[in-house]
């Protein structure tokens, strides 16, 4: 059972675009929610982070929204650029197990220059 | 953030011999390293919790006869794939748990393993 749904699958993104990747959870005892770049054959990165106690992040290009109440949150990318074209995850974390990680499936953006 | 390599980066090997994957944090102490398996197109599944000094932890259905997990000291964990299969073939990654704000605990990715059993 997929505990952190992930959409889209794929997104295409004019360069300078917005790039908007959803995800839900349904596992309230998740207290910490990372998202993570990948490019091909490399591990992924932390991009940016959220505690659900905070509605939203913004760090750079990057900004997190959280909705506790509905158990979603997003990525938003502003000014996409070509070098973003990579593989994005959303995670959830469950501290009280262990720190467990638990991933999306993944999005892959495309950003045609 | 933390730093963490793994070597090799990639292994090429005949089916039924072993591999040996090490993950190293190096700028930090990592008492807690987990292990994750990726298959093309797909994300990341945890295979286990490898913890400083004792038994690492191994999530539902992994063998952990097969994927031997050794976590020797603060900076390093190993991964073994005894007796491996072309199935076994995927990329492997690690990662360290470190603390990237105050009172809040992430996980660091190494930049993997690709592993491919002939």
């Amino acid at each position: 059972q997929q505990q952190v749904k992930q959409s889209p699958q794929s997104l295409i993104v004019q360069k300078g675009g917005i790039s908007i990747i959803n995800c839900a959870y349904e596992n309230t005892a998740f207290d910490y929610f990372p998202w993570y770049q990948q490019f091909p054959g490399k591990g992924p990165a932390l991009l940016i982070a959220i505690r659900p106690d905070v509605s939203e992040k913004k760090e750079g290009r990057f900004t997190i929204s959280f909705n506790k109440s509905a158990k979603q949150f997003s990525l938003h990318i502003m000014d996409s650029q070509p070098g973003d074209s990579a593989t994005y995850f959303c995670a959830a974390r469950q501290g009280a197990a262990g720190n467990k990680l638990t991933f999306g499936g993944g999005t892959r953006v495309l950003v045609k220059p | 953030g933390a730093v963490v390599s793994q070597h090799p980066s990639w292994v090429i090997c005949k089916s039924g011999t072993s591999v040996k994957i090490e993950c190293r944090s190096l700028d930090f102490q990592a008492t807690t390293m987990f292990w994750y398996r990726q298959f093309p197109k797909q994300s990341l599944m945890l295979m286990a919790t490898s913890n400083e000094g004792s038994k690492a932890t191994y999530e539902q259905g992994v063998e952990k006869d097969k994927f031997l997990i050794n976590h020797a000291s603060l900076t390093l964990s190993t991964l073994t794939v005894t007796s491996a299969h072309p199935e076994d073939s995927s990329f492997y990654i690690c990662s360290v748990q470190g603390r990237r704000e105050m009172g809040t605990d992430t996980q660091y990715f190494g930049p993997g393993t690709r592993l491919t059993v002939l």
